[in-house]
């Protein structure tokens, strides 16, 4: 089947706009991560999904970010208030279940620029 | 904080050349460790995977990895590359149930 799906692909937001990106995970995978990649580093972890339930969030690095994946499937990051130091790369992953050792399989990312 | 150190940052080598890339952690405890590859436009994928037992693990594409307990080490390697090998490599760790902490990333280059 198809993989992790992203969208949309690249976004421009002003300063003090919100953004939602969106991530479709591969059909029935019961864990959902999002991460952030600045330029020039590695993905750094932000939530954790499994299934419905946000199980961690501690990587969210202002209450300006917020995570849902209401139906256990689809997940929406929005970004409220965007500052120029949200630019970056979110990735989101998922895996088959709750286990850490599984497999993520990630998504192409979306490359945010706040100007 | 927990740490992921990847000493290189940008390594060139011909191709057959052996590769060996460096990957520390800081956490003590039991950890699972992972290589990630991102070819150049396309998707992170796993390369490899250490989460109990031998501690040499074998991945896809030939790679290898060694890890060593008392270096909080999980080097990875490839006896002879190949010009499709040119991609930025990321070492993982994750011991915090959910929680998968990367490294910065090598780029390797490999001239044909």
């Amino acid at each position: 089947g198809a993989g992790v799906s992203q969208s949309p692909r690249y976004k421009v937001a002003k300063r003090g706009q919100d953004v939602a990106l969106r991530c479709d995970p591969i059909s029935g995978h019961v864990s959902l991560f999002w991460y952030q990649q600045a330029l020039g580093q590695g993905p750094e972890f932000l939530t954790y999904f499994q299934n419905e339930a946000q199980l961690d969030k501690s990587g969210l690095p202002s209450d300006r970010f917020f995570a849902e994946r209401p139906e256990g499937s689809v997940s929406t990051l929005k970004i409220q208030r965007t500052q120029q130091e949200d630019s970056a790369v979110y990735l989101c992953a998922s895996s088959r279940g709750g286990v850490t050792t599984d497999t993520q399989y990630f998504g192409p990312g979306t490359r945010l620029t706040v100007l | 904080a927990q740490s992921v150190s990847q000493h290189n940052h940008h390594v060139i080598l011909s191709e057959a050349a052996s590769l060996e890339l460096g990957c520390n952690y800081s956490y003590g405890g039991t950890v699972n460790l992972f290589w990630y590859v991102q070819y150049p436009g396309q998707h992170l994928q796993l390369l490899l995977k250490y989460f109990s037992g031998d501690p040499l693990v074998k991945g896809i594409k030939g790679f290898e990895a060694e890890f060593i307990k008392s270096k909080f080490s999980f080097n990875l390697r490839k006896p002879s590359v190949q010009w499709s090998d040119t991609a930025e490599y990321f070492c993982a760790v994750n011991y915090n149930f959910n929680k998968f902490y990367f490294g910065s990333g090598t780029k390797l280059n490999v001239k044909p």
